[in-house]
């Protein structure tokens, strides 16, 4: 099955600041690539997403990238603010989400 | 996310007892999970259904069961093999349309153990 690998588990970056957390996979039949911030005891919310066939994507202060031949993402988060704090997930989908273990991000203030 | 919701918020389950965590969705998906979070940890995914009627296992069915016997509905029961249940489980569904490979999260049930 699918195996997603996330770096690094934890990250701590001044406010404006840039961070990225970096994930790679292992079925390169995987074509989706979703990523979500989950803050302490709440669902995982849903960020940004790409799909196999798309190399980047932005949305205001937050990017992904895709490498689909090394198979490898990651989530780029420009000018951080301290509610950026919070843990991130990378996952991938083939039919179901596989998820990366996380990564707990610390904007200080 | 308002459209799928879990109940109960917080569950207690005693040594040997079987104990359902429910999950609805109004959202029309086919497609529903449902995963397993430990503190500090990521989430794994314990089963899957894409249609009514049939659901595969996930990476850590054991101990674990489920039905779906309607489109909205994806129960899934923690039975007392079951040895290691306390975490956060969370329910998510996916439209299975073009385009629609996002999944939305319930809010959660943290299954406790006494």
């Amino acid at each position: 099955g699918e195996n997603v690998e996330q770096h690094p588990s934890t990250l701590s970056v001044q406010e404006g600041d840039s961070a990225v957390i970096k994930c790679t996979y292992s079925d390169s039949a995987s074509n989706y690539f979703p990523w979500y911030k989950q803050e302490l005891g709440k669902r995982p919310q849903l960020i940004i997403d790409i799909r196999s066939n798309v190399g980047e994507k932005k949305d205001q202060r937050i990017a992904v990238t895709l490498n689909k031949t090394a198979k490898h993402f990651s989530l780029h988060i420009t000018e951080t603010q301290p509610e950026d704090s919070a843990v991130y997930f990378c996952a991938a989908v083939r039919r179901a989400l596989t998820f990366g273990s996380g990564t707990r991000l610390q904007v200080q203030p | 996310d308002g459209g799928i919701t879990q109940s109960p918020k917080y569950l207690f389950r005693k040594e040997g007892q079987n104990v359902t965590l429910s999950c609805e969705q109004n959202l029309n998906h086919d497609a529903m999970y449902w995963y397993r979070q430990d503190p500090g940890q990521g989430l794994r995914l314990i089963y899957y259904s894409q249609i009514v009627n049939d659901f595969q296992k996930g990476d850590i069915a054991e101990g674990y069961s489920v039905s779906r016997e309607k489109k909205e509905s994806f129960p899934l029961t923690v039975t007392s093999a079951q040895k290691n249940p306390t975490a956060f489980y969370l329910c998510a569904s996916r439209g299975t349309q073009a385009g629609g490979e996002t999944q939305y999260f319930g809010p959660g049930t943290r299954l406790l153990v006494l």
